[in-house]
């Protein structure tokens, strides 16, 4: 079964601090993975993908095949940071997302 | 350029009626998506539209469920008789690229709730 596991539903961390969401994912194949993230008031947008292999806003995201993990890093969190965050999946042969349930991250001054 | 338009914002039935939510997709976007976002369910797939071909509506969770796009462009979701477990946000998106990779590009949603 497509399946994508985001095990943390709140994340809280300070400013300067380190970040990792964490994600998982359950796919037969060589899915497509992506993070999404919606801010306060604003609509879900892509940050990054992993095909990508790009930072954005000092995000970065390695697909680890042996874990079945596509967990979310940034060294040093910034409050402007603070928003809702999903992982999702999609397959070769479709472009439907398969979503995570989503982490909050909330980083406090 | 104008994003992904979905109207109305909001929503407000009672449990039986129908409802009509519509989407603008970005110009020139072949592919439009519909999700539902609920409490405690996260972002659902409901139905993919790409181009001439048949809709994907493998996620549409039950037959009072259904969604047209006319013309390549513009697509309505319709869900009749409506339950109280149908209120949500409804979400839709639209993307240039298909077969993977490609970007979505969501609108702001429409908040159905159903009394």
């Amino acid at each position: 079964a497509q399946r994508v596991t985001q095990p943390e539903k709140l994340l809280s961390v300070f400013k300067g601090a380190p970040v990792e969401l964490k994600c998982n994912y359950s796919y037969s194949g060589s899915p497509e993975l992506f993070w999404y993230v919606q801010y306060s008031r604003q609509r879900l947008q892509l940050l990054l993908r992993h095909i990508s292999r790009e930072s954005i806003k000092g995000f970065t995201a390695d697909l680890n095949k042996g874990e079945t993990s596509f967990h979310l890093k940034k060294p040093f969190a910034q409050e402007e940071d603070s928003a809702m965050y999903y992982c999702a999946l999609s397959g070769l042969n479709t472009d439907k997302l398969i979503f995570g349930t989503g982490t909050r991250l909330q980083v406090f001054p | 350029g104008a994003g992904v338009s979905q109207s109305p914002s909001n929503k407000v039935t009672e449990k039986g009626k129908d409802v009509e939510l519509r989407c603008d997709p970005i110009s020139g976007h072949t592919a439009l998506y519909w999700y539902r976002q609920s409490l405690g369910q996260g972002l659902e797939f409901l139905i993919y539209f790409q181009g001439n071909s048949a809709p994907d509506k493998s996620g549409l969770p039950s037959d009072r469920f259904s969604a047209e796009r006319t013309g390549g462009s513009v697509s309505t979701l319709t869900i009749q008789r409506t339950q109280q477990e149908d209120s949500a946000v409804y979400l839709c998106a639209s993307s240039l690229i298909p077969r993977g990779g490609g970007e979505q590009f969501f609108g702001p949603g429409t908040r159905l709730t159903v009394l």
